[in-house]
């Protein structure tokens, strides 16, 4: 059992829906963070979470520390929101390393 | 927000040839440096840490001998893929960290290499 799992693998959706991805992980972390992968392959820090909820524009990082769990909302989707999501989580006994999901393919038609 | 930069952006080797890949930090000092691989359709695999100063810590199965890395400032780590051959072909990411616990990670762009 992979030590970050994600729901869904792929995604599609219709412009302006409201779509949810989520992350659940079975160990004790220090922190969450959710990336962003576009298809030329950069990546972009969007949140990282310890506890609560974060938000930035239309996306809101949640996290649930006793249930081990975490989501990451975006409202009015966009296709340029179209990409792949990773969630990654820094164990407690790894410091600053990551570990990370498979990824969420997001595809957000006009 | 911090930046951190790869260069080359994207590089075509030959066989048996060498390759350098440079991760720098832009505006803060990274005592912390990553570098992961990630193969089509796959997340990112952790290769190395790396500390400025010390010696790369490897994952297991990172041949430290081919994947050599340097960290000589708190702004510059690289990355050299010695003797590349085509199953080194891969995505190239770096990340940078100011600190060891609860700091957020800065990735870089990501290097694509392709070896024939």
């Amino acid at each position: 059992k992979n030590e970050v799992e994600q729901s869904p693998q792929n995604l599609t959706a219709q412009e302006g829906e409201f779509i949810t991805i989520n992350c659940s992980y079975s160990v004790g972390i220090s922190a969450l963070h959710w990336l962003q992968q576009h298809p030329g392959g950069g990546i972009v820090s969007l949140f990282m979470l310890s506890s609560g909820k974060k938000k930035h524009g239309r996306l809101i990082a949640t996290i649930n520390i006793q249930e081990k769990h975490s989501s990451l909302h975006i409202t009015a989707s966009h296709p340029r929101d179209s990409a792949v999501y990773i969630c990654a989580v820094g164990l407690i006994a790894s410091g600053s390393r990551l570990t990370f999901g498979e990824g969420t393919q997001l595809t957000v038609n006009p | 927000g911090a930046v951190v930069s790869q260069h080359p952006s994207r590089v075509i080797c030959k066989s048996g040839t060498s390759v350098k890949i440079e991760c720098r930090s832009l505006d803060f000092q990274a005592t912390t440096m990553f570098w992961y691989r990630q193969f089509p359709k796959q997340s990112l695999m952790l290769m190395a840490t790396s500390n400025e100063g010390s010696k790369a810590t490897y994952e297991q199965g990172v041949e430290k001998d081919k994947f050599l890395i340097n960290h000589a400032s708190l702004t510059l780590s690289t990355l050299t893929v010695t003797s590349a051959h085509p199953e080194d072909s891969s995505f190239y990411i770096c990340s940078a960290t100011q600190g060891a616990f609860l700091n957020e990670q800065f990735f870089g762009p990501g290097t694509r290499l392709t070896v024939l």
